[in-house]
């Protein structure tokens, strides 16, 4: 069964500066993966996903994600963050279509002036 | 356009007591989930709805009951609650099981529920 581990529970970092947030999966077939991110008090909105093709992957509100295949990692990264990115982020996979997505435990992203 | 609409937002139970969690969507899609949300825990998937009459458990299934009552609804039931159901739950739909992928699952806002 598919699994990921999100690396890091918490990362601070200082606005306008850029950001990594870890994400490693397990596998031993295909899998489909994603970022969701989630404001205070909201439900999740999807942020992107990697389904084939390029492994670069671009996003909503300037955010990208890397697929490394021999590295099993999908890493979301954003150049210059703003206060407005504090949220939490979720990373998911999927191994095939017709399988519910599978979550991590998050990482909580806290932009601080 | 509400997209995934769920009730009540909050909610206090004392052991023992049930209720049940309402779901509702107004995209048309097919398929329905409840998750769960505790701290450092991340979201675990309860039960899932592929398709209209179809319920499958997910990984966390005991303790709840689920019923897609038509397209539009999925609800979760708690019939006799406990402390470790205190949680925030999280209904989700996506167009069918089979694309979630392509297009994604639309969350509702959750329900805060504590169990005492």
């Amino acid at each position: 069964a598919q699994s990921v581990t999100q690396l890091d529970s918490q990362v601070p970092v200082f606005e306008e500066a850029p950001v990594e947030l870890r994400c490693n999966y397990s596998s031993s077939v295909s899998v489909y993966l994603f970022w969701y991110v989630q404001y205070p008090n909201q439900g999740l909105q999807l942020l992107l996903k990697y389904l084939s093709g390029s492994t670069l992957v671009k996003g909503i509100n300037g955010f990208e994600a890397e697929f490394n295949k021999s590295q099993t990692s999908f890493h979301l990264r954003k150049p210059s963050v703003h206060i407005s990115d504090t949220a939490e982020y979720f990373c998911a996979v999927s191994e095939s279509t017709g399988y519910a997505l599978n979550f991590g435990k998050g990482t909580s992203l806290l932009v601080t002036p | 356009n509400a997209g995934v609409t769920q009730t009540p937002k909050f909610q206090v139970l004392k052991t023992g007591q049930s209720m049940t969690l309402q779901c509702a969507q107004d995209m048309n899609h097919n398929s329905m989930y409840w998750y769960r949300q505790d701290p450092g825990m991340g979201l675990r998937l309860i039960y899932y709805s592929a398709s209209e009459g179809t319920t499958d458990k997910g990984e966390v299934p005991n303790g709840y009951n689920v019923s897609r009552l038509n397209k539009r609804e999925f609800s979760l039931r708690l019939e006799s609650a406990a402390p470790s159901q205190t949680s925030v739950y999280f209904c989700a739909s996506s167009e069918a099981l089979d694309r979630s992928v392509y297009y994604g699952y639309t969350f509702g806002s959750g329900t805060r529920l504590t169990v005492v």
